[in-house]
């Protein structure tokens, strides 16, 4: 069965970096596109970034733009976030999610992972 | 940016009910939209994509329509599995994909 499961999350001071990682299961890796989708204490989900399945094209939301990475090793079954200069407003849950394309992306998610809270606080 | 207002933001219901929840884009997506369900400390599920297709495993007693800018969540028969928040996504134009601000299902 898929699973994502996420770790690298915790409390770092506004400036600070982190970085996530994602390691799958359950279904070939390097065939499908990966997402990270955030979500605020009590808010909505908001999109983050992507990367295709072999690492040719990411995109990126405004928020995260010049400051946050994607990127994925599919020998090791992982996918990665490295968040650098991060703000209070980073503050959120991050989800990895599977893009339901296989090799092209479709760009809606059908299986996540349990989330990572990540806490930008002085 | 595409938009995504979902309506309402929260209602009550009760077992047995049946129940639409709407979602409007800001501009036309064709049939580019998904529903997902959250439960409380829960990742999202995907239900719906291309705005009527019921994902695998999904019961029936969800469905969705709509094309354009105007789309709908039903669910048929409601159970107390079902009281969680939902959340549209348009997959049409990114980046960025783009969600709805989510509708809070709760028990009357």
């Amino acid at each position: 069965q898929v699973q994502l499961v996420e770790s690298g999350g915790g409390v770092v001071q506004p400036g600070g970096s982190l970085r996530l990682s994602c390691a799958a299961s359950g279904f070939t890796f390097s065939s499908y596109g990966m997402h990270w989708v955030r979500q605020a204490p009590g808010k909505g989900l908001e999109w983050v970034a992507f990367i295709r399945y072999d690492g040719s094209n990411k995109y990126y939301a405004d928020s995260v733009k010049g400051r946050f990475t994607i990127s994925r090793d599919n020998s090791k079954n992982t996918l990665y976030l490295q968040m650098n200069s991060l703000r209070a407003e980073d503050t959120a849950v991050y989800y990895c999610a599977k893009d339901i394309g296989e090799r092209g992306p479709l760009y809606y998610f059908d299986y996540w992972g349990q989330g990572t809270l990540v806490t930008v606080s002085s | 940016a595409i938009r995504m207002t979902q309506s309402p933001s929260s209602f009550s219901a009760s077992t047995g009910d049946r129940v639409t929840i709407t979602c409007r884009a800001s501009q036309g997506i064709s049939s580019y939209l998904a529903w997902y369900q959250q439960k409380p400390g829960k990742a999202p599920k995907l239900l719906i994509y291309a705005a009527s297709t019921l994902q695998s495993g999904v019961p029936s007693r969800f469905s969705g329509s709509g094309s354009g800018t105007d789309f709908t969540l039903t669910i048929s028969c409601l159970q107390s599995e079902d009281f969680a928040t939902y959340y549209c996504q348009q997959y049409y134009s990114y980046p960025p994909l783009t969600f709805g601000q989510g509708t809070r299902l709760e028990i009357k």
